[in-house]
């Protein structure tokens, strides 16, 4: 069965300094895609980055970037340059079953920016 | 962007009453929606997925009874929680899907 984990329940990093925040996945399909949502306050879920599994490069969005490592079935979020309102819930969520455009969500990580 | 919204945005009912909850997808059309469930400080954990005109698939635990799902339109999808108790109080985020899920602002429910 597909499986997203996520291993650290909080995060503290200085502001303007990178954090790494990580995300493992379990799946038999070959085809795969895996997300990363921000989760404010608000509720809102916001996306940030997708990575398919036969994408041969890592994504990037801005700040964001997405370190996979297929052999290791793992996709860590990096966030450069973190701001204060970075500060918020982060969700990686992987399509589970493939093709089905359902998505299972790991249990989050709650980051907090340090001024 | 695709954008999703959801009515209404925060609920309080009493025991016993019904609420029902919109989601619609405002510039683009949604063969698929889905509605998920958040308790605090707890992941999304999905209830059900709707196709329009078809009966709604529900997860594992979910009782389809009582929540009543109704996918109208290839905009509109609602969640109606029959006979509210406080233990429905949540945050509940739909999601409506054309290639990748687009996701609604979510609907605090409060049941008292």
């Amino acid at each position: 069965a597909q499986k997203i984990t996520q291993t650290q329940p909080g995060m503290f990093v200085q502001e303007k300094e990178a954090v790494t925040l990580d995300c493992t996945y379990d799946t038999s399909d070959p085809s795969y895609g895996l997300f990363w949502y921000k989760q404010p306050s608000s509720g809102e879920m916001i996306f940030l980055i997708y990575q398919g599994s036969y994408d041969q490069q890592n994504a990037t969005e801005g700040r964001y970037s997405l370190n996979f490592q297929k052999a290791r079935k793992s996709a860590n979020l990096v966030i450069s340059a973190s701001q204060l309102g970075d500060s918020a819930m982060y969700f990686c969520a992987m399509e589970a079953p493939s093709g089905t455009y359902k998505y299972i969500f790991g249990t989050g990580t709650r980051l907090k920016v340090l001024a | 962007g695709a954008v999703v919204s959801q009515h209404p945005s925060w609920v309080i009912c009493k025991s016993g009453t019904s609420v029902k909850i919109e989601c619609r997808s405002l510039d683009f059309q949604a063969t698929t929606m889905f509605w998920y469930r958040q308790f605090p400080k707890q992941s999304l954990m999905l209830m059900a997925t709707s196709n329009e005109g078809s009966k709604a698939t529900y997860e594992q635990g979910v009782e389809k009874d009582k929540f009543l799902i109704n996918h109208a339109s290839l905009t509109l999808s609602t969640l109606t929680v029959t006979s509210a108790h406080p233990e429905d109080s949540s945050f509940y985020i739909c999601s409506a899907s054309s290639y990748e899920q687009y996701f609604g602002p979510g609907t605090r429910l409060t049941v008292t």
